[in-house]
């Protein structure tokens, strides 16, 4: 059974530029949620969607935003990215249960921004 | 709000020594508790998980991790360390119902360092 599989691997951008990042889940998982993790605020969460439809949101300006399929692979954005964007971007997938649940992560997305 | 804590931003043993890496968190229902394993350059992998039942919980690669609630505890233990555990180590809690989809709040991490 293949893994959270997330693409790009590793990206370089510059200030102002936007970026998309792409997360496709285990099969059969509709849940898919995104992470940042940076060295000095670890891991955060940015935000989970379930059925093409964004079910929870963490604590990010409107810069970050994301979407679902219908096949519930799930892209998310960073627009007029900022040199503290910088980061390793993880995506996770689950059943989508109520609460939380066991999530599978991929290897996540380098993003550097110069 | 829930947070977690790992007191330990480093720890070194040495191959073959017991291993034991502490997590204490803060939330005020029924938690949902992981510890997960990076490894440099990669994702997450779940160790374990804690939803419900028995407290001691066994995981892959020969871990286990015991609930204590009474302590707000969730370590994680090996009895035998090999070199090949030398990675990050993170604890998180989630949520046993309401809308806390996809959520999990994580410590800051546990560096783990095995000496040959």
């Amino acid at each position: 059974k293949a893994g959270v599989t997330q693409t790009p691997r590793y990206l370089i951008k510059t200030r102002g530029q936007q970026v998309t990042l792409s997360c496709s889940p285990i099969s059969g998982h509709r849940s898919v949620s995104w992470y940042q993790q940076t060295p000095g605020q670890g891991l955060q969460f940015l935000f989970e969607y379930f059925s093409e439809t964004q079910r929870n949101k963490g604590n990010f300006p409107g810069r970050f935003s994301g979407r679902q399929f219908s096949n519930s692979r799930s892209e998310m954005n960073v627009s007029t990215l900022e040199l503290g964007d910088s980061a390793l971007y993880l995506c996770a997938s689950s059943f989508g249960q109520v609460g939380t649940g066991e999530l599978f992560f991929g290897e996540g997305s380098r993003l550097t921004v110069l | 709000a829930q947070s977690v804590t790992q007191p330990d931003i480093h720890i070194t043993v040495s191959e073959g020594a017991s291993l034991e890496l502490r997590c204490n968190y803060s939330y005020g229902a029924t938690p949902y508790l992981f510890w997960y394993v990076q490894s440099p350059g990669q994702g997450l992998q779940l160790l374990l998980k804690y939803f419900s039942g028995d407290t001691l919980v066994q995981g892959i690669k020969g871990f286990e991790a015991e609930f204590k609630r009474s302590q707000s505890s969730f370590n994680l233990r090996k009895p035998s360390v090999h070199w090949s555990d030398a990675a990050e180590y993170f604890c998180a809690v989630g949520a046993a119902g309401g809308t806390s989809y996809g959520k999990l709040t994580f410590g800051q991490g546990t560096i783990l360092t095995v000496h040959p």
